[in-house]
């Protein structure tokens, strides 16, 4: 049972475009998003997050989008930059179960 | 380095034996979870510790996998009589609280032959 889906295996983008990464997500008790990094042989790094009373949390670059009614968020990353390849990751929790779910992931591609 | 710790990077097994893989949370963190990535796919959870007490162990096979986050020590995540299906990489994670962003250690690359 995948709670949490990344239906785009991958993403090839340009240098200074936009990026988009969507998820999508089944169990309506989570109330809390995040976003992961992840590059080849190591951990998952934090990028960004988003709690459930929100629709909307930015950072630099990063921009994430919560629409709660169609159970999808989405993260943008503009300008996009060589250094932004990389695997990335949505996660979502439930405050009553403290453990995170993640989606299958995003392998981001962009090029110079 | 205040991050998580894990060790050992790499741990080559052959069937039968017994793997066993070290976490030690960032400073401050009681809450420790580990995650398994098969290649090609995204991480599963499989076991939510704190200090001494498993919390969730709703991820984990019933058999031959075991974990332990003791008073004093990093947390141990113990597979015995491992199999091929078992290669896998092995991330720790830990909070200061729960339902809170993780911090995740590089991982143990487990290789069973």
């Amino acid at each position: 049972d995948q709670q949490v889906k990344q239906n785009s295996p991958s993403l090839s983008v340009q240098e200074g475009r936009i990026s988009i990464l969507n998820c999508d997500y089944t169990n309506s008790m989570f109330d809390y998003f995040l976003w992961y990094k992840k590059y080849p042989a190591e951990g998952p790094t934090f990028l960004i997050s988003i709690s459930s009373i929100k629709d909307k949390n930015e950072d630099g670059r990063f921009t994430v989008f919560l629409n709660k009614s169609a159970k999808h968020l989405s993260l943008h990353i503009v300008p996009s930059q060589p250094g932004d390849s990389a695997v990335y990751f949505c996660a979502a929790s439930a405050s009553n179960t403290g453990k995170l779910i993640f989606g299958q992931g995003t392998t981001l591609q962009v090029k110079p | 380095n205040a991050g998580v710790m894990q060790n050992p990077r790499h741990l080559v097994r052959r069937r039968g034996q017994e793997a066993r893989l070290r976490c030690s949370p960032m400073k401050g963190h009681s809450h420790v979870y580990w995650y398994r990535q098969l290649p090609e796919e995204g991480l599963k959870f499989m076991v939510y510790l704190q200090k001494e007490n498993i919390i969730d162990e709703s991820g984990m096979p019933k058999e031959r996998f075991s974990a332990e986050f003791p008073k004093e020590g990093p947390s141990i995540l113990r597979i015995q009589q491992v199999v091929r299906g078992d290669s896998a990489a092995y991330f720790c994670a830990s909070s200061h609280d729960s339902a809170e962003k993780l911090f995740f250690g590089s991982g143990t690359q487990l290789s069973v032959l």
